[in-house]
């Protein structure tokens, strides 16, 4: 397996654009996550899904950001409009759960450096 | 209660020393803590996890020693090696058996650098 696969590594784009994030998640995994890593913050967890479901979208920073997962292979975070402050790393990661298994680990994608300037 | 607290914020250690990294919670239904290993340009990678029904997992060079009374965990890195220079990441969730009920909660993180 290729692991999780973000696309595009780095974006940047003029405040005020939309910006597009994408992920597909290691197939077989029922639970996807967006996170987002800044300096100051560290790693934030935006929103998470369970067999494509939005679970909890409480950590998305407001209503500029959406994330979508439309079938169990693709996933989207889409922010309109970007700010400067939107700049950071975003990670996608993916796991699988069973009542069989104690402890996941989540497989992180290489991340999407955003720069909005 | 969510929060997971890491410390130091970043750490610089011989070759061949021992690099100790701390994190304490203080919400009691966690019950799988695991640490990640950031290199630059890259995401976390699951390094080592614990459940607190265990004092202490160890795995080559790598070991967490687990407080539950106290509530705190720590990663220890014998015979610290350069290439183990990276960003460390402590974790805690509500996982056990039956599937997630929840999501990791990472600590802030802990660059560490070995000086050769």
């Amino acid at each position: 397996d290729a692991g999780v696969i973000q696309s595009p590594r780095h974006e940047v784009t003029e405040m005020g654009q939309e910006v597009t994030l994408r992920c597909k998640p290691i197939s077989g995994h029922d639970y996807l996550f967006w996170y987002r890593q800044t300096m100051m913050r560290g790693l934030e967890l935006l929103i998470y899904f369970n067999n494509n479901v939005p679970i909890d979208d409480s950590g998305m920073p407001e209503d500029r950001f959406s994330a979508k997962m439309p079938n169990a292979s693709f996933s989207t975070l889409k922010i309109q409009p970007s700010e400067p402050r939107d700049s950071a790393v975003y990670f996608c990661a993916s796991t699988s759960h069973s009542p069989d298994i104690w402890g996941y680990g989540y497989t992180f994608g290489s991340g999407t450096r955003l720069t909005v300037v | 209660q969510q929060q997971v607290k890491q410390s130091p914020q970043s750490l610089i250690v011989q070759k061949g020393g021992i690099s100790i990294i701390n994190c304490a919670y203080e919400n009691t239904a966690f019950d799988y803590f695991p640490w990640y290993q950031q290199f630059p340009g890259k995401g976390p990678a699951l390094l080592i996890a614990i459940r607190p029904d265990v004092s202490e997992k160890k795995e080559g060079r790598f070991t967490i020693s687990f407080n539950k009374s106290a509530k705190q965990f720590s990663l220890h890195i014998m015979d610290s090696q350069p290439g183990d220079s990276a960003t460390y990441f402590c974790a805690a969730s509500i996982e056990g058996y039956g599937g997630s009920q929840g999501n990791l909660i990472f600590g802030k993180g802990t660059k560490l650098s070995v000086k050769p």
